[in-house]
């Protein structure tokens, strides 16, 4: 069964500061999302990863992956107040068509 | 462009009534899905469409539950009767066969509260 963990599920910081959420999944798998999530919104992608050591960055976020380790890693740099939101990573569910197994989900709150 | 729309976007109703929900894929979209999350649980996997067809209809939690999609373009999604456990957002998704295949665009989600 695929499992995808998320770490942390919650967590508060500072403007200007640096820091990574992880996710971990227990199965192959090629293909893994991120998705952001603002109160009452809709989910938007923010990053596809296809592939081992595939590097996306899109202004201050920047997505990894690692198909052997079965890690992805969302890093933001010089956090600032817009980005604070829920991130989602999900993991393609590679016996089925599409179907997505979600992690729990990192708040992230930034305070000015 | 308009993004993949639902209907209705919050719901409050008792425990035994029917509600339904409607989700309005982005145009072109061959491939929909519905998935939700109900409270303090993880996003989970519904059941997917391409066109009209049902292609995995798994996560679908009981016979409670009726997925359509006539004419390959809107779907429904029928709880009846709904059952307190049922609260939580349901999320629908479209995504196109080819082109930007691999990404999902997601609707605003349709909040259901059984009370």
């Amino acid at each position: 069964e695929l499992k995808v963990e998320q770490n942390p599920l919650f967590l508060s910081m500072q403007e200007g500061k640096n820091y990574t959420i992880y996710c971990n999944y227990s199965t192959t798998s090629d293909r893994l999302y991120w998705y952001r999530q603002d109160p009452g919104k809709s989910l938007e992608s923010l990053f596809v990863l296809l592939s081992n050591g595939a590097v996306k960055q899109e202004g201050r976020l920047m997505a990894s992956l690692d198909t052997k380790a079965r890690l992805s890693t969302l890093h933001i740099t010089a956090a600032v107040h817009d980005l604070s939101a829920t991130y989602f990573c999900a993991v393609l569910y590679m016996d089925s068509n599409y179907q997505l197994i979600w992690g729990a989900g990192t708040k992230l709150i930034i305070k000015p | 462009e308009a993004g993949v729309t639902q209907f209705p976007s919050h719901s409050v109703i008792e425990k035994g009534q029917t509600v339904t929900l409607r989700c309005d894929p982005i145009s072109g979209h061959d491939n929909l899905y519905w998935y939700r999350r109900v409270m303090g649980k993880e996003i989970k996997f519904l059941l997917h469409f391409v066109k009209e067809s049902k292609q995995d209809e798994s996560g679908m939690p009981n016979n409670r539950f009726l997925a359509e999609r006539t004419g390959g373009t809107y779907s429904t999604l029928k709880v009846q009767p709904a059952e307190l456990e049922d609260s939580g957002v349901y999320f629908c998704a479209s995504s196109q066969v080819s082109g930007e295949r691999n990404t999902i665009y997601f609707g605003e989600g349709s909040w259901l509260t059984v009370v």
